[in-house]
């Protein structure tokens, strides 16, 4: 079974610029989460999807990220502008079934630097 | 809502020694409670879990206790290898919120 799939693994990019990261979750898994993970600590949820529709926003900054799963699969998170405080690694993650209690498998992130 | 706090944040044992990680949560409403394992630059994996209808788990060197009403859980690691460190991370999942909550980690070195 293939496991979750994040692109790009790495991105560079300069302070003000958009960014955008594709997760593919396990075939078969309903839910998708996005967390971000700061150098030392542990992941932190950012938003939640159940299917096609978002959940759980409640720890997205949605004055400059946003995120789409629009056919239910393969979701993207995006941010613009990027800030330097944005430097961290982007997890997406999916469980089988609904309602955020099972088990959640992650991929292997998205790490952002910022200059 | 639910915060998870994790001791210590640092753990280093010489090969075949015990390693011990405690976490405790704060909102009793939580009832699953994960631990994963990352190596440098690689995703979580989860390594265990346990469920508040349970006490302990076990599977081969890895074991999980759960006290609810002290509301905390330790990993137990037996006879570690060196292919054993990594940083650790226990969640707690409370299931009113959905949401799972990660502690902060424990690098795990052990030493040949």
């Amino acid at each position: 079974e293939a496991g979750v799939v994040q692109s790009p693994r790495y991105k560079i990019i300069e302070k003000k610029q958009p960014v955008a990261f594709w997760c593919n979750p396990i075939s078969g898994h309903n839910t998708l989460y996005w967390y971000l993970q700061n150098l030392g600590q542990g992941p932190e949820l950012l938003i939640r999807y159940e299917n096609e529709e978002a959940v759980d926003d409640s720890q997205l900054p949605k004055d400059r990220f946003s995120a789409e799963r629009l056919k239910g699969v393969d979701s993207t998170l995006k941010i613009q502008p990027a800030e330097l405080g944005d430097s961290a690694v982007y997890l997406c993650a999916s469980s089988p079934g609904l309602g955020g209690k099972e088990t959640q498998y992650f991929g292997p992130g998205t790490r952002l630097l910022v200059l | 809502g639910e915060n998870v706090e994790q001791h210590p944040s640092t753990l280093s044992v010489q090969e075949g020694d015990s390693a011990v990680i405690k976490c405790t949560y704060s909102d009793s409403a939580s009832n699953y409670f994960p631990w994963y394992k990352q190596e440098l630059g690689k995703r979580p994996q989860l390594i265990i879990d346990i469920r508040s209808n349970v006490g302990e788990k076990k599977d081969q060197r890895i074991a999980v206790t759960l006290n609810k009403t002290a509301k905390h859980f330790s990993l137990h690691i037996t006879e570690t290898q060196p292919e054993d460190s990594a940083v650790y991370f226990c969640a707690a999942l409370n299931t009113g919120f959905q949401k799972l909550v990660f502690g902060t980690g424990t690098r795990l070195l052990v030493s040949p």
